[in-house]
């Protein structure tokens, strides 16, 4: 069955661009988190969303970062004026269930977005 | 949500049980231990989960100990594909649902 679908999974931008990362997240799941992971890091919580609702925003690491789900299902994660220090690969999670609840979640591959 | 301590790496044979301890002494009542491992260049991939009991299913088992200070996952044989880093995570049942990852450890099965 298809899982959880990221594009593009390799995006190159030089400083200062705007970059969109798409995730498509397996059909009917409730919850979608966004996740970003350094080099030789473990990934760190960016954002969480329930359905269309972003019930938390805590992770990210300013304002030049936008995520949204419109529609409840695909989400998007934007980057303003990207910087050097945003190269990181950008992991999607989806989970069947609302985030309160134990739930399993299922990460996509990830987009590895380099800033030169 | 409680931090975890897990050894930087390890290396197991090829076939031999593999052992991977998660010291979380900290944690509170609520709090769920989890396990995810990432495979190079893959995203992450829960494996198991408990609050108390010890569980088993078809990837793995996991012993938390009576105090629930520690705990080990345990890969009955390992094989090269499981070589991986392995995260130990406490998560609280009720809130977001996100997941703190610490540095995890670095699991080398050799043949």
């Amino acid at each position: 069955g298809a899982g959880v679908s990221q594009s593009p999974r390799y995006k190159v931008a030089k400083r200062g661009q705007d970059v969109a990362l798409r995730c498509d997240p397996i059909s009917g799941h409730v919850s979608l988190f966004w996740y970003q992971q350094a080099l030789g890091q473990g990934p760190e919580f960016l954002t969480y969303f329930q359905n269309e609702a972003q019930l938390d925003k805590s992770g990210l690491p300013s304002d030049r970062f936008f995520a949204e789900r419109p529609e409840g299902s695909v989400s998007t994660l934007k980057i303003q004026r990207t910087q050097q220090e945003d190269s990181a690969v950008y992991l999607c999670a989806s989970s069947p269930l609302a985030g309160g609840n134990y739930n399993e979640q299922f990460f996509g591959p990830g987009t590895r977005l380099t800033v030169l | 949500d409680a931090k975890t301590t897990q050894p930087p790496s390890m290396d197991c044979a090829e076939g031999r049980a593999a052992n991977l301890p998660c010291n979380h002494s900290t944690i509170s009542g609520n709090e769920y231990v989890y396990w995810y491992r990432q495979i190079h260049s893959q995203g992450p991939q829960y494996i198991i989960h408990g609050l108390k009991n010890n569980e088993t299913n078809e990837m793995a088992s996991l012993i938390i100990t009576e105090d629930r200070k520690s705990s080990t996952l345990i890969l009955p044989h390992a094989t090269l594909r499981d070589t991986a880093v392995y995260y130990c995570i406490v998560r609280v049942a009720g809130n977001t649902g996100k997941l703190i990852f610490g540095q995890g450890t670095t699991l080398q099965v050799k043949p």
